[in-house]
């Protein structure tokens, strides 16, 4: 699988405050899919980005992929205490069968 | 559907003894995943069956480590002898195909702590 690189490894933020977490690949993606972990909890499939310049959107949160797909982003307007959270993103290109995860982006939101 | 089922869900054991990990992955689901997670080293891969068959074993750490997927509902993940640098949490997932576009439903995981 390719390298992806997730920023930044933390984020504090004040709960009614957005958040953003960025992916980044050196080469072109594929697909991008992020996941959620919830403290001492597994990681939860949230969605999959295929199309160059995809946006989609699950209530609060806005996923984007790239017009040149090599990079995406996880947007979160108004964070919650709810979302606090580890999010990965992994790459699933074609060709591998097997997807990287990045390292992950925590959120930390403070009441 | 029950999930990706996991057990044990903690395990502490002393260094040197053998330790098995099992997990049931979701029925129909023909990809099963092996991870470990750390604070130092994130989601690593350990191993990835395809139809009961192991494709990539490239992240098993070293020959301490040893894995198994006898049927498609049953695999085991297995330590021996096991070192305090093995403490971590292991995953389990599972996937509806090869294809990596599948998204993966991940086990609660097992929290293994070598003393």
């Amino acid at each position: 699988g390719q390298q992806v690189m997730q920023i930044p490894q933390y984020q504090h933020v004040q709960e009614g405050e957005d958040f953003t977490t960025y992916c980044n690949s050196s080469t072109t993606l594929s697909n991008i899919q992020w996941y959620k972990q919830r403290p001492g909890g597994h990681p939860v499939f949230l969605i999959q980005l295929v199309k160059s310049g995809e946006v989609k959107k699950q209530k609060r949160l806005t996923f984007q992929f790239g017009e040149a797909k090599k990079n995406s982003s996880l947007h979160i307007t108004a964070t919650q205490t709810t979302d606090v959270g580890t999010y990965f993103c992994a790459d699933s290109s074609g060709g591998s069968y097997i997807p990287t995860f990045g390292r992950g982006t925590s959120l930390i939101v403070h009441p | 559907d029950a999930g990706v089922i996991q057990s044990p869900r903690h395990e502490v054991t002393e260094m040197g003894q053998e330790v098995t990990l099992r997990c049931k992955p979701i029925s129909g689901h023909n990809s099963l995943f092996w991870y470990r997670q750390t604070m130092m080293r994130g989601l690593e891969l350990l191993i990835y069956f395809n139809n009961n068959v192991p494709i990539d074993d490239s992240g098993m750490p070293e020959d301490r480590f040893s894995a198994k997927m006898p049927n498609a509902s049953f695999s085991t993940l297995k330590i021996q002898p096991s070192e305090p640098r093995d403490s971590a949490v292991y995953f389990c997932a599972s996937r509806r195909g090869h294809a990596s576009s599948y998204e993966q439903y991940f086990g609660p995981g097992t929290r293994l702590t070598v003393t």
